[in-house]
């Protein structure tokens, strides 16, 4: 079963606003990761954050892990069309590093 | 080198048929998974293999789907008797293990669709 739950479901955007999304897990975690998929086919790593880390920045993405919540943010700036697509968080559940556990996603449009 | 690659990109089938899906991992990743997503849903876990380790089979949906890894390179999932529900997306992903976790990169996933 999924363990992770991203909310909201969907978000609509103007291009230039920012987009937040997050994710509740369950269990204790040895690391989360955020995916974007274009079109529902392949999926694309974003970033991964460690369970002993508090925010990572990739770019326009910013990544909060708060353990103690159990919950994740990610955070695009500046958003633009073609960020559009389903972002998806997954943990990796400490202890059992090699299977990740996905949640359901957050479906962003980003209207130019 | 190239990606994750997956084939066919789109099979269309009738009820009752076998099917067979192919994905060639990014050469050198250990792990290999396979999953399932329906229209709209996220990613279902079906089967992992890790090295020469016996694959972790737990998510498969019934017995008619089965996949074999070959040479610890390339694998095939199969699945037997198609029903409708089985209409989805199955996407192939391999592994690199990333400072403390696990990076996966996926293929473009195969559209099965069956009548």
């Amino acid at each position: 079963s999924q363990q992770g739950e991203e909310d909201p479901q969907a978000l609509s955007i103007q291009e230039g606003e920012n987009a937040t999304m997050n994710c509740s897990y369950k269990t204790s975690i040895n690391n989360l990761q955020w995916y974007r998929q274009n079109s529902g086919r392949g999926l694309v790593h974003l970033i991964l954050i460690r369970s002993n880390e508090r925010e990572k920045h990739s770019g326009r993405l910013r990544v909060t892990l708060d353990t103690s919540k159990k919950s994740s943010s990610l955070l695009i700036t500046a958003s633009r069309a073609a960020d559009t697509a389903s972002y998806f968080c997954a943990t990796v559940n400490a202890g059992n590093n090699r299977k990740l556990i996905w949640g359901l996603g957050t479906s962003l449009a980003v209207n130019p | 080198g190239a990606g994750v690659s997956q084939s066919p990109s789109n099979k269309v089938t009738e009820k009752g048929k076998d099917v067979e899906l192919r994905c060639d991992p990014i050469s050198g990743h250990t792990a290999l998974y396979w999953y399932r997503q329906s229209l709209g849903q996220g990613l279902e876990f079906l089967i992992y293999f890790q090295g020469n380790s016996a694959p972790d089979k737990s998510g498969l949906p019934s017995d008619r789907f089965s996949a074999e890894r070959t040479g610890g390179s390339v694998s095939t999932l199969t699945i037997q008797r198609t029903q409708q529900e089985d209409s989805a997306v199955y996407l192939c992903a391999s592994s690199l293990m990333s400072g403390g976790g696990e990076k996966l990169f996926f293929g473009s996933g195969t559209q099965l669709s069956v009548l």
